[in-house]
């Protein structure tokens, strides 16, 4: 079975710039999940979509911060314009109702400059 | 909502021993519980997953418990080796929010050679 695919692996850019981050989750994964992980914290739940619906964003920035699941498989977060404060490890996770935990990628880390 | 405390923060032993990563979580009602490693600058690799009618889950030198009454859970490394070294990661769901994972801050694990 294949993994969870995310890309890019590495990405730097300057403050107010925009970037996006693409992830394909592991097939017939019906929920999907980005997390931020901010350096020494745990990751922290930014959205979550069941199919290609969003079924919590309350953790994301909206302002600044979109992701969208087109299709209910792959899915892009972006963030326009980025802050300093941006800069994190972007984490997509997926999981189906078959196997009740998550499978991880191996995530973006974006720095902001 | 959901706290996740990881005890202690980091951690040093000498190749060969035996130890006990602790978690704790404010809120009993969990769905799962999932332990996963993550290695410096990569993502999260599932270890064990304890459903919540479970109590405990083994995997070769790992050992899982879970106490939901108390709100705790450990994970026990057999003869510890370097190749353990990473940061271990404990992370609780609950039912009524579509499964999503709340994660502690982890244990950062060295193993001496």
């Amino acid at each position: 079975e294949a993994g969870v695919a995310q890309s890019p692996r590495y990405k730097i850019i300057e403050k107010r710039q925009s970037v996006a981050f693409w992830c394909n989750p592991i097939s017939g994964h019906a929920t999907l999940y980005w997390y931020q992980q901010i350096l020494g914290q745990g990751p922290k739940l930014l959205i979550q979509f069941q199919n290609n619906g969003v079924v919590d964003d309350s953790q994301l920035p909206k302002d600044r911060f979109s992701a969208e699941r087109l299709k209910g498989v792959d899915s892009t977060l972006k963030i326009q314009p980025a802050k300093l404060e941006d800069s994190a490890v972007y984490l997509c996770a997926s999981s189906s109702a078959a196997t009740y935990g998550y499978t991880f990628g191996s995530g973006t880390r974006l720095t902001v400059v | 909502k959901q706290e996740v405390t990881q005890i202690p923060a980091a951690l040093s032993v000498p190749e060969g021993e035996n130890l006990v990563l602790n978690c704790s979580f404010t809120d009993s009602a969990i769905y799962n519980l999932q332990w996963f490693r993550q290695d410096p600058g990569k993502g999260l690799t599932s270890l064990l997953l304890i459903q919540s009618s479970q109590r405990e889950q083994t995997s070769g030198r790992l050992n899982a418990s879970l106490d939901k009454s108390s709100g705790r859970s450990t994970l026990y490394i057999a003869a510890s080796q370097p190749g353990d070294s990473a940061t271990y990661l404990c992370a609780v769901s609950k039912r009524n929010t579509g499964n999503q994972f709340y994660f502690g801050t982890g244990t950062s694990l060295t193993v001496i050679p």
